[in-house]
């Protein structure tokens, strides 16, 4: 079954400070991985993409990295800021007509000031 | 250019009444989709849709219906709705279903059902 899972769950950090949150998948046949940051009460929006050819990606203080043979993902998140408070969702699409896109339930980042 | 809208926002319902969820979007795209959002779980995709008169079923699908009637409108109808509805509820749309375009989300449907 394909299957989308985050860790951890929810974290709190300091502003200023860095942070990695994980995604491990089993999506198969696997296309691409993306990251989307979710403010509390609006939709998801799309951070960063990944092809099965790709190992990093950033996007100015996010740097996502993927081992498509480990099939794992991270997101760093560097030099914290209190508007990076906010769930991070791991996406993984897969090549099959219909169930393209497989949702991790997410991590919820807390940054304190 | 305002991308992907939802309305209403907020709604309770008691149990057993009808209600429909709204989504319009205006950037031509082709595919459209409902998602539900429960605590401690990803978004499970209800119904979606690859053009105009062309909608399937997701992995939620049961107490919900869909139309596509045009390319920009995507409804979501709770026949009769049931306490397990209660979720915050997202529209998406993409170029196509491939999987290689973004999903741009609209900002959500808090439902309530009492």
């Amino acid at each position: 079954k394909n299957q989308v899972e985050q860790s951890p769950q929810s974290l709190i950090i300091l502003e200023g400070k860095n942070c990695t949150l994980q995604c491990n998948y089993t999506v198969s046949p696997f296309s691409n991985l993306r990251w989307y940051k979710q403010d509390t009460g609006r939709g998801p929006v799309s951070l960063t993409i990944m092809t099965f050819s790709e190992n990093t990606k950033s996007n100015g203080r996010y740097t996502a990295t993927l081992d498509a043979d480990t099939k794992q993902s991270s997101l760093h998140i560097t030099a914290s800021q209190l508007s990076d408070s906010a769930s991070y969702i791991c996406v993984v699409s897969a090549k099959n007509y219909g169930q393209n896109f497989v949702f991790g339930p997410g991590t919820r980042l807390s940054v304190l000031p | 250019n305002a991308g992907v809208t939802q309305t209403p926002k907020f709604q309770v319902l008691k149990t057993g009444q009808s209600m429909t969820l709204q989504c319009a979007q205006d950037m031509n795209h082709e595919y459209m989709s409902w998602y539900r959002q429960d605590p401690g779980m990803g978004l499970r995709l209800i119904h979606y849709s690859v053009g105009a008169g062309i909608t399937d079923q997701g992995e939620v699908p049961n107490g919900y219906n869909v139309s596509r009637s045009t390319t920009e409108d995507f409804p979501l109808r709770l026949l009769s709705a049931a306490p397990s509805q209660t979720s915050v509820y997202f529209c998406a749309s993409s170029l196509d279903i491939s999987g290689a375009n973004v999903l741009t989300f609209g900002a959500g449907s808090r439902l309530t059902v009492l």
